[in-house]
């Protein structure tokens, strides 16, 4: 049974960019998040998304942003890249919204922002 | 709001002792508890989660964790290190209500030495 896939693995943008990464949740996982992982902060939330929609967000800017296909792929866009954008983005995947399953995390794309 | 406190940013171990890393919580609803792992470079994995059955669970790898609500704990605890436990180690806890967002402890650096 295949994982949680993200890609790239890692990125290298220049400030003012703007960057997509994707992630392909375990199959039949409807409910995709998106987290960001620096060594300051740690993880931090960023949005939930469950057929197609957004249902959760967290505390960013809007320059971050993401959606969800049919597929219940996932994307996540940031635009206007910072400095302190650079981070280890993990995406998790669950059956659906319920907390009893558990969410399986992919390997991350490593963004680093220079 | 719900929080979590992870106590001790690194634990050293000798190999065969017992690792106890420690979390405590807080949460204004009955909570859904987390421990993840993180090897270097790669995303998170799963140990183990506490539902509100069974008080003591036991996750892969040889970890268990007890919830406490006393004491608003929920520390992981194995009796035996390995060398292959090395690694990060994540509390996160989730509200009882809809949405899948994992609110993480900062983490916790095990080392075990032989």
């Amino acid at each position: 049974k295949a994982g949680v896939t993200q890609t790239p693995r890692y990125l290298i943008k220049t400030r003012g960019q703007q960057v997509t990464l994707s992630c392909s949740p375990i199959s039949g996982h409807r409910s995709v998040s998106w987290y960001q992982q620096t060594p300051g902060q740690g993880l931090q939330f960023l949005f939930e998304y469950f057929s197609e929609t957004q249902r959760n967000k967290g505390n960013f800017p809007g320059r971050f942003s993401g959606r969800q296909f049919s597929n219940s792929r996932s994307e996540m866009n940031v635009s206007t890249l910072e400095l302190g954008d650079s981070a280890l983005y993990l995406c998790a995947s669950s059956i659906d919204r319920s907390r009893n399953y558990g969410y399986t995390f992919g390997s991350g794309t490593r963004l680093t922002v220079v | 709001a719900q929080s979590v406190t992870q106590l001790g940013s690194h634990v050293s171990v000798s190999e065969g002792a017992l690792v106890l890393l420690r979390c405590n919580y807080s949460s204004s609803v009955p909570p859904y508890l987390f421990w993840y792992v993180q090897y270097p470079n790669q995303g998170l994995q799963l140990l183990l989660k506490y539902t509100s059955a069974a008080t003591l669970v036991k996750g892969i790898n040889g970890f268990e964790a007890e919830f406490k609500k006393s004491e608003t704990s929920f520390h992981l605890t194995k009796p035996s290190a390995h060398m292959s436990d090395a690694a990060e180690y994540f509390c996160a806890v989730t509200p009882n209500q809809a949405g899948t967002a994992l609110i993480f402890g900062k983490g916790t650096t095990l080392s075990v030495s032989s």
